[in-house]
């Protein structure tokens, strides 16, 4: 058990530019969720894969939001024409069957917009 | 859409002693699950005690427990013989079942902000 990794740790870009980030899953688990955490508040979710499946995403995921789980395994979040508003920690977390079981999060990546 | 609210922003506590962070939450589901998370400063979101709903019995981690209170719907965590790496920031987490065609996602508050110092 590597633990959820996710890459970069950290992103600076200008805005109006386009960011990708990686998520790798432990190994295992079959469900990956995506959370965004601003500073002082609690991570709030974007979005939700099972296996290669994305089953919901949150009202937050404007349409400048994209996420993939191609294979069911790693998931990559794209954000395209950054705002400053788009300055966040982005979380992975990920959790296998039955239903209920706790998920594990990365470390995150810090985006910055400058 | 649930709710989960911890109405202590911050808090304080001595090496040692015990402590108590409030959590209250709104669903109209009967069967669901609850979290207390930890998060250390630049570090990595942590699980502390996972609660299922339908169990009467309040879960226990070491030196970490809880007190549910369905019909109240309150979820408390007590942190016991309080430890200087206890110091972090605590969220708790409300997840609906699939079951009930809820979505897995969990829905955090705003946490609470708990010292422990020497």
């Amino acid at each position: 058990d590597t633990g959820v990794s996710q890459d970069p740790r950290h992103k600076i870009t200008k805005r109006g530019q386009n960011v990708t980030f990686r998520c790798d899953p432990i190994s295992e688990h079959n469900r990956l969720y995506w959370y965004r955490q601003t500073l002082g508040q609690g991570p709030e979710f974007l979005t939700y894969f099972q296996n290669e499946a994305q089953l919901e995403k949150s009202r937050l995921l404007s349409d400048r939001f994209s996420a993939e789980r191609p294979k069911g395994s790693f998931s990559t979040l794209e954000i395209q024409r950054t705002e400053q508003g788009d300055s966040a920690m982005y979380l992975c977390a990920s959790s296998h069957n039955p239903e209920g079981q706790p998920q594990h999060f990365g470390d995150g990546t810090r985006l910055s917009i400058l | 859409a649930q709710t989960v609210t911890q109405s202590q922003p911050e808090m304080s506590v001595q090496e040692a002693e015990t402590v108590t962070l409030s959590c209250t939450y709104d669903t109209s589901e009967n069967n669901y699950y609850l979290f207390w998370y930890k998060q250390p400063p630049s570090r990595q979101m942590i699980l502390v005690i996972r609660q299922e709903a339908y169990k009467q019995q309040n879960a226990t981690e070491n030196r970490f427990s809880v007190n549910f209170q369905k019909a109240a719907k309150s979820f408390s965590l007590k942190i016991s013989d309080s430890q200087l790496g206890d110091t972090a920031m605590y969220f708790c987490a409300f997840m609906s079942t699939s079951t009930q065609g809820g979505s897995e996602k969990l829905v955090f508050g705003k946490g609470t902000k708990l010292t422990v110092n020497p």
